[in-house]
């Protein structure tokens, strides 16, 4: 079965440190996003990529980086990670059907103290 | 920046209750509005992705409206169970084609006492 899962599933790191999430789907879908969960405010957007080599800014990108170098992956970078970056992290990826649904992977805890 | 606002924050309600809760989104710009069920330390899986005014949907007990003129989406559940206790999402798809672009909104949790 297709799937997307995230590794790795808990973290923590220390302020400055560089850390990387990574994101990987079965699915083939070109269409792969990055969402951080924080108490209070939701879901919010990263970064999103709609194809290999494209990336995106979302609403919440200072600090973060992405790279699609192949379908599959879209790893997330935190470049040097600070206590503000505390969060659930969620990849979701879609394909440009008409539904527009997103799957997503079961979430990378990351703590930066 | 686009707002998604749901309400209630959140519901206790008894076994059997129906019960419903609202998400407004802006009312221009609209391609779809997702309703998504996220229970607790699992990840969120659509329910409803509804594109007209007027859409209604429904899985078993579950069922959406949509009002894209006002901006608004009803989610009903009929007869809760406590399986039904989870967190519900809406997401605001902004025209401009279907690139699965969401803007969530902070959800509704909702607890099912037995």
């Amino acid at each position: 079965d297709a799937e997307i899962t995230q590794s790795p599933r808990h973290k923590i790191t220390e302020t400055g440190r560089q850390v990387t999430l990574a994101c990987h789907q079965t699915w083939n879908h070109n269409n792969m996003f990055w969402y951080r969960q924080d108490l209070g405010h939701g879901l919010r957007l990263i970064h999103y990529s709609y194809g290999v080599q494209d990336t995106n800014k979302g609403e919440v990108s200072d600090g973060y980086s992405v790279s699609r170098s192949n379908t599959e992956d879209l790893p997330l970078t935190l470049e040097s990670a600070a206590s503000s970056q505390t969060s659930v992290y969620f990849c979701a990826s879609g394909d440009r059907g008409d539904t527009g649904e997103l799957f997503f992977g079961e979430g990378s805890r990351l703590t930066v103290l | 920046i686009l707002n998604v606002e749901q309400s209630p924050q959140s519901l206790h309600v008894q076994e059997g209750d129906s019960t419903n809760f609202t998400c407004s989104f802006p009312s221009s710009n609209f391609y779809a509005l997702h309703w998504y069920r996220w229970e607790t330390a699992k990840s969120p899986e659509a329910l409803f992705v509804m594109t007209l005014n007027g859409d209604e949907k429904k899985k078993g007990r579950i069922s959406a409206t949509l009002n894209t003129k006002e901006g608004y989406s009803y989610l009903y559940i009929k007869g809760s169970q406590p399986e039904d206790s989870a967190t519900y999402l809406c997401a605001f798809q902004a025209s401009g084609g279907a690139t699965n672009k969401l803007i969530f909104g902070t959800g509704t949790l909702l607890a099912v006492q037995p």
